[in-house]
């Protein structure tokens, strides 16, 4: 059983570019949160998503950041016109439960 | 909503002592408290996690307490190894808004 699966896990942008970071959940999980860390800090909460419903989005920001989890295929973090602050490590976790969170590798974002 | 604080942020010991990470929450309805290890480059994993009808779990060298009335949590790790240096995270579910919410972070080094 596959765990949660992100990709790419490096992404390098130049300032103005979109960014896009997919993530595909554990087998039988439909619930999907997506989480940005800096460095030496903590993870801090954007988006919680069902499958086709946005649940909870207080921590993504308003402009620029979007999220998706369509009925088929990967969860969708979209960045666009990123700018240098947007660097930083992406991690998605998926749960069947709301609690007991599982995570990927993550991605990392690099803005140049 | 729920706010986690951990300490401490950094703590070293020689290798076969015990470690102790202390968190706090600030909502009383929060009832399930995860434990989560991050090694470098890697996306944190759950090691441990308590729920609020319990006041300590054990699984081998690692330990959660749970304290209610005062809202803290405390991870314990046992006969150390150097394999144990890693980010520890501690986490509180937010209730109301049904998300995990975490603390800085602990690094923590095991010398030899």
């Amino acid at each position: 059983n596959a765990g949660v699966m992100q990709n790419p896990r490096h992404l390098v942008r130049r300032r103005g570019q979109e960014a896009r970071l997919r993530c595909s959940p554990m087998k039988g999980h439909s619930h999907v949160y997506w989480y940005r860390q800096l460095p030496e800090e903590g993870l801090k909460f954007m988006v919680y998503l069902q499958k086709e419903n946005i649940i909870d989005e207080s921590g993504m920001p308003k402009e620029r950041f979007s999220a998706e989890f369509p009925k088929e295929g990967p969860s969708i973090l979209r960045i666009q016109q990123v700018v240098r602050g947007d660097s930083a490590a992406y991690f998605c976790a998926s749960s069947t439960e709301r609690e007991k969170l599982f995570f990927g590798s993550g991605t990392q974002l690099s803005v140049l | 909503g729920e706010n986690v604080e951990q300490h401490p942020s950094t703590l070293s010991v020689q290798e076969g002592d015990s470690a102790v990470i202390k968190c706090t929450y600030s909502d009383s309805a929060s009832n399930y408290f995860p434990w989560y290890k991050q090694e470098l480059g890697k996306g944190p994993q759950l090691i441990i996690d308590i729920r609020s009808n319990v006041g300590e779990k054990k699984d081998q060298r690692i330990a959660v307490t749970l304290n209610k009335t005062a809202k803290h949590f405390s991870l314990h790790i046992t006969e150390t190894q150097p394999e144990d240096s890693a980010v520890y995270f501690c986490a509180a579910v937010d209730q109301g808004a049904q998300k995990l919410v975490f603390g800085q972070g602990t690094r923590l080094t095991i010398n030899p």
